[in-house]
């Protein structure tokens, strides 16, 4: 059971570049999710997803584009990396509306970005 | 909106001592709340969370907290650390839309 994992783990790119963050769960879930984490502020949303062809935008999502042609498959796009995406990246999926479980998210390991 | 303040950014204890993180949160409707737990150079893991019923919620690892609705509280707590506790811990919020709102999360180092 794979669950949800992210690709890469640490990536190293230059300012200005296009950068793609893969994720993938094995679940099925509905509902996925890109967060950011930065020091003194947690995480903070970027975009989220409630099914496949359907996105919308969280706290933070100005410079990040997703796409979700697929339910397992959810990447974000760093369009033109500038040094304030040096961050930690996190995908997380929550189950379908209706279930028990829904409200708990599952994260992936998380992707380390440096935007030199 | 939800918005969610730890007290706290370091918390330093023994090993077997009882550890406290203070979490307060904002919501205009009744929220669901959770405590996730991250370990070194992985990602977040839920250790309890509150939807309805009971207040006082019990989690994994041997942790708890308690809703207080009046003092917008959701206070996480463990009688007796371990060394293996030691992590960064995050309180969020849910206003039952999917969306979760994190506070700024509190490192807990258990020393020996």
């Amino acid at each position: 059971d794979a669950g949800i994992t992210q690709s890469p783990r640490y990536k190293i790119t230059e300012t200005g570049r296009q950068v793609t963050l893969m994720c993938h769960q094995t679940w099925s879930h509905s509902y996925m999710f890109w967060y950011r984490q930065d020091l003194g502020h947690g995480l903070r949303l970027i975009y989220y997803s409630a099914a496949a062809d359907i996105t919308d935008k969280g706290e933070v999502p100005d410079g990040y584009v997703v796409s979700r042609s697929k339910t397992e498959n959810f990447p974000l796009t760093l369009e033109s990396a500038t040094r304030s995406q040096t961050s930690v990246y996190f995908c997380a999926s929550s189950e379908s509306p209706g279930q028990q479980t829904r409200d708990t998210q599952y994260f992936g390991p998380g992707t380390r970005l440096t935007v030199l | 909106a939800q918005s969610v303040t730890q007290l706290g950014s370091h918390v330093s204890v023994s090993e077997g001592a009882l550890v406290l993180l203070r979490c307060n949160y904002s919501s205009s409707v009744p929220p669901y709340l959770f405590w996730y737990v991250q370990y070194p150079n992985q990602g977040l893991q839920l250790l309890l969370k509150y939807t309805t019923g009971a207040t006082l919620v019990k989690g994994i690892n041997g942790f708890e907290a308690e809703f207080n609705k009046s003092q917008t509280s959701f206070h996480l707590r463990k009688p007796s650390v371990h060394i293996s506790d030691t992590a960064e811990y995050f309180c969020a919020v849910s206003d039952n839309d999917y969306k979760l709102s994190f506070g700024a999360g509190t490192t807990v180092t258990v020393r020996a």
